[in-house]
């Protein structure tokens, strides 16, 4: 079955740096457009970012953009955010998603998997 | 930049009764349209995809409909189950959420 589980978040002060991994198994990892998604503390959805499945394409929301880095190792099977300069409004659960549509193809911006999250707190 | 409103921002119902839950995008989006559904302390789940597909698994009581700027998702009859936080997305753009409640 598909599993995408996240790691690496925690506490961290403003202007840091923190990098989130995401492990994933029970597809084909290589085919799919990943993305991550975040959430703050009682607010809504906010889309971050997608990489295409061969990393050849990469696209950030507005908020993130020149701070934050999507990759992959499609080796290991994991996707990664590395996030810098990091401001209190960054703080949220962070899920990766899969994308809808596999098959080596640009992502149709439709999450069909997620992982649990993990929690990013940007506080002194 | 698209905008989603999303209506009502609460929904007060019973179990059996019928959810209907409004999008509205502020410009076309053609059917480029998808709904989540959000439990507290849980991931999003994909219901809806393409305004009117059901994703996989997703029982048959919720129903999509809708193109260009107006889109419903539709609980036809609500299981304890469902109250939840139901949001519509269109590629990198969420809606603010429609809470369905037990009244």
């Amino acid at each position: 079955q598909v599993q995408l589980v996240e790691s690496g978040g925690g506490v961290v002060q403003p202007g840091r740096s923190l990098r989130l991994s995401c492990a994933a198994s029970g597809f084909t990892f290589s085919s799919y457009g990943m993305h991550w998604v975040r959430q703050a503390p009682g607010k809504g959805l906010e889309w971050v970012a997608v990489i295409w499945y061969d990393g050849s394409n990469k696209y950030y929301a507005d908020s993130v953009k020149g701070r934050f880095t999507i990759s992959r190792d499609n080796s290991k099977n994991t996707l990664y955010l590395q996030m810098n300069s990091l401001r209190a409004e960054d703080t949220a659960v962070y899920y990766c998603a899969r994308d809808h549509y596999g098959g080596f193809v640009a992502p149709d911006y439709y999450f069909d998997y997620w992982g649990q999250g993990t929690l990013v707190t940007v506080s002194s | 930049e698209i905008v989603l409103t999303q209506s009502p921002a609460t929904l007060s119902l019973s179990p059996g009764e019928r959810a209907t839950l409004s999008c509205r995008a502020s410009q076309s989006v053609s059917s480029y349209l998808a709904w989540y559904q959000q439990k507290p302390g849980q991931a999003p789940r994909l219901l809806i995809y393409d305004a009117s597909n059901r994703a996989t698994g997703i029982p048959a009581r919720f129903s999509g409909s809708g193109s260009g700027t107006d889109f419903t998702l539709t609980i036809s009859s609500l299981e304890p189950e469902d109250f939840a936080v139901y949001y519509c997305q269109q590629r990198s753009f969420f809606g603010p959420g429609t809470k369905v409640d037990i009244k």
